[in-house]
């Protein structure tokens, strides 16, 4: 198994507070990937990143922010949590991005926003 | 952009029974991959298979990559294949996956 942990695994926030989800990986793979999953939406890209301070935004990216400092970590921010940022998000990692390597995703998060 | 469309939807079978996946995608890929979401939420990586066939056990996959579909193979299926199928692409040097909406799979013993 890939090596990728999430945290907080689960996590109830009040609708204002900000919110940051952490996404670790063991692997030193290059890209990295933050999901979102809603019914009726299937997986939707937030944000990802190609290396160390490169990030770029995916296709649900408002309300969103993220930073990767460090190989091994690309940290998701809420700035001031919605209740329509409730979902269940997946950060995935990929060694390469170009056509080939695998993705694999972490164990993911939920999130409540009341 | 890749458009990425499985097919069926929805699939509801007896323990034992087998069935074909579908994932058809609209250009050439040169990475596609199939997951499986168990009703835990875990995603968890079925095969790799930008082209050709590969078999694990009773799942088997088969890519064929000029005209532009993907087929998931499950025999003699059982409860814990239940979920969903999620079928992903890369194509033209891109770094993002494309995901099709996925094949709800419910085996009923």
């Amino acid at each position: 198994d890939a090596g990728i942990t999430q945290s907080p695994r689960h996590k109830v926030t009040e609708t204002g507070t900000p919110v940051t989800l952490r996404c670790h990986q063991t692997e030193n793979h290059r890209y990295m990937y933050w999901y979102r999953q809603d019914p009726g939406h299937g997986l939707r890209l937030i944000h990802y990143s190609y290396g160390v301070k490169d990030t770029d935004k995916g296709e649900v990216s408002d309300g969103y922010s993220v930073s990767r400092s460090k190989t091994e970590d690309f940290l998701l921010t809420l700035e001031s949590a919605t209740s329509s940022q409730t979902s269940v998000y997946f950060c995935a990692i990929s060694e390469s991005g170009f056509n080939t390597g695998e993705l694999f995703f972490g164990e993911g998060s939920r999130l409540t926003v009341l | 952009g890749i458009q990425v469309e499985q097919s069926p939807p929805d699939l509801i079978l007896q323990e034992g029974a087998n069935s074909t996946l579908r994932c058809n995608f609209s250009d050439s890929v040169n990475n596609l991959q199939w997951f499986h979401q168990n009703p835990w939420g875990q995603l968890i990586n079925l095969f790799y298979i930008p082209s050709g066939t590969k078999q694990n056990g009773r799942l088997s996959a088969t890519t064929v990559a000029t005209e532009r579909y993907s087929l998931l193979y499950i025999s003699s299926s059982q409860t814990t294949d239940s979920g969903v199928y999620f079928c992903a692409v890369r194509s033209g040097g891109s770094y993002i996956p494309t995901f099709g909406r996925g094949t709800s799979l419910i085996v009923h013993p």
